[in-house]
């Protein structure tokens, strides 16, 4: 089983809809991140939280929310999709540091979003 | 703050020929950086890691990156493509000082290979 675990893998819907976008973690970080990626531009940090009761904005948190409803769970909320949140997001994890922690990220596989 | 700047989108090469691919980045405060590969239709996972100790750094399937701080640079070479290495590549900075450390990640480079 993977590490990091993202449901759904894919997923199409329609604008004005609610979508959440799950992830959970076997590896027993206290860091989660989610990030988009989009040809081109790269992967763009949306929100980050170094423990349950932390919750931080990346560089484009703007429409997407997030929950972390334990350590090992770390979900990602589109309150009214739009097109242009049409994307591939991943679930990422890292240690909070100590003997040989530099910041290294593990990721899921990715969850595909398709907003018509 | 922390950026990286991979130059280019796209490298296509040859199977056996030499692989580069370009990272630049820059850091206020000394810095971590990653090379990450993206296969198709999978999630990223890292080819190797400078961490201040060993400016030349060895990663996963021969590939290998050196740390020259006086070019701000961190390339990723393998000196023979196979068809398996076809993939995106993403050069990566950490601004880790034991914190509140994040990872900055460049536009990635898709590396083709050519039979």
């Amino acid at each position: 089983d993977a590490d990091v675990t993202q449901t759904p893998r894919n997923r199409i819907t329609k604008t004005g809809k609610r979508i959440m976008l799950e992830c959970s973690q076997t590896k027993g970080h206290d860091r989660m991140y989610w990030y988009r990626q989009d040809p081109g531009l790269g992967l763009r940090l949306i929100y980050y939280s170094f423990d349950v009761k932390d919750i931080n904005k990346g560089e484009i948190s703007d429409g997407y929310s997030v929950s972390r409803q334990a350590q090992a769970k770390f979900s990602l909320s589109l309150e009214s999709a739009i097109p242009n949140q049409t994307a591939l997001y991943f679930c990422a994890t890292s240690d909070s540091g100590g003997r040989g922690h530099f910041g290294e990220l593990f990721f899921g596989e990715g969850s595909r979003l398709t907003v018509l | 703050a922390q950026s990286v700047t991979q130059l280019g989108s796209h490298v296509s090469v040859s199977e056996g020929a030499l692989v580069l691919l370009r990272c630049n980045y820059s850091s206020s405060v000394p810095p971590y950086l990653f090379w990450y590969v993206q296969y198709p239709n999978q999630g990223l996972q890292l080819l190797l890691k400078y961490t201040s100790a060993a400016t030349l750094v060895k990663g996963i399937n021969g590939f290998e990156a050196e740390f020259k701080k006086s070019e701000t640079s961190f390339h990723l070479t393998k000196p023979s493509a196979h068809m398996s290495d076809a993939a995106e590549y993403f050069c990566a900075v950490s601004d880790y000082t034991g914190a509140n450390s994040k990872l900055t990640f460049g536009k990635g480079i898709t590396l083709s290979v050519r039979p």
